[in-house]
């Protein structure tokens, strides 16, 4: 089985309204990170946590990590229908270079 | 600059073929991966390299080769295609070697073995 796993599945919100996003994990990690794709497109990189870290902002993103629970959250604030895409969690595992991903939370903004 | 390339991006295959797809990256990082992403799914690691000549099994490797002969380039063998591989593959890669940095991601090859 993979990593992370993401939930919900899927979301679907009004612009304007905020979206939360969770992953957890199973293994001791370096970092955390979250991606977005776009339909048909390749992954592209939005924020990432360090694991002696708790919360990170960017722009509209807020990521919280909780490594004793092994899980994050990503949430975008006053979302836009541009926002519409497939988010993934990913972890550095401490072993080294591997980096897994979850099974990903698509994302549907109404306009 | 390109970033990270692949080639080819569309492939059809006959069940028993074999085929290479090439990655290559013009960001001189260390990192590099191959991912496979089915329909609904997420990423799946199939090999990584954390150096030029060396590389990792990932999750799922059964039915792959991989090959990093120098820095910039990372390919993925498939020596005797099923349907099963039937799939989307991405290719990536990170600076340094582990340790917070993002991955940068090819556009993909959609790869369909009938």
């Amino acid at each position: 089985s993979q990593q992370g796993e993401e939930d919900p599945q899927a979301l679907s919100i009004q612009e304007g309204e905020n979206a939360t996003m969770n992953c957890s994990y199973k293994t001791s990690i370096n970092n955390l990170q979250w991606y977005r794709q776009n339909s048909g497109r390749g992954l592209v990189h939005l924020i990432l946590i360090r694991s002696n870290e708790r919360e990170k902002h960017s722009g509209r993103l807020r990521v919280t990590l909780d490594t004793s629970k092994k899980s994050s959250s990503l949430l975008i604030t006053a979302s836009r229908a541009a926002d519409t895409a497939s988010y993934f969690c990913a972890t550095e595992e401490t072993s080294g270079s591997r980096l897994t991903f979850g099974e990903g939370t698509q994302l549907t903004v109404n306009p | 600059n390109a970033g990270v390339t692949q080639t080819p991006k569309f492939q059809v295959l006959k069940t028993g073929q074999s085929m290479t797809l090439q990655c290559a990256q013009d960001m001189n990082h260390n990192s590099m991966y191959w991912y496979r992403q089915d329909p609904g799914m997420g990423l799946r690691l199939i090999y990584y390299s954390a150096s030029e000549g060396t590389t990792d099994k990932g999750e799922v490797p059964n039915g792959y080769n991989v090959s990093r002969l120098n820095k910039r380039e990372f390919s993925l063998r498939l020596e005797s295609a099923a349907p099963s591989q039937t799939s989307v593959y991405f290719c990536a890669n990170r600076g340094g070697g582990a340790g917070d940095t993002e991955a940068f991601f090819g556009q993909g090859t959609r790869l369909t073995v009938v």
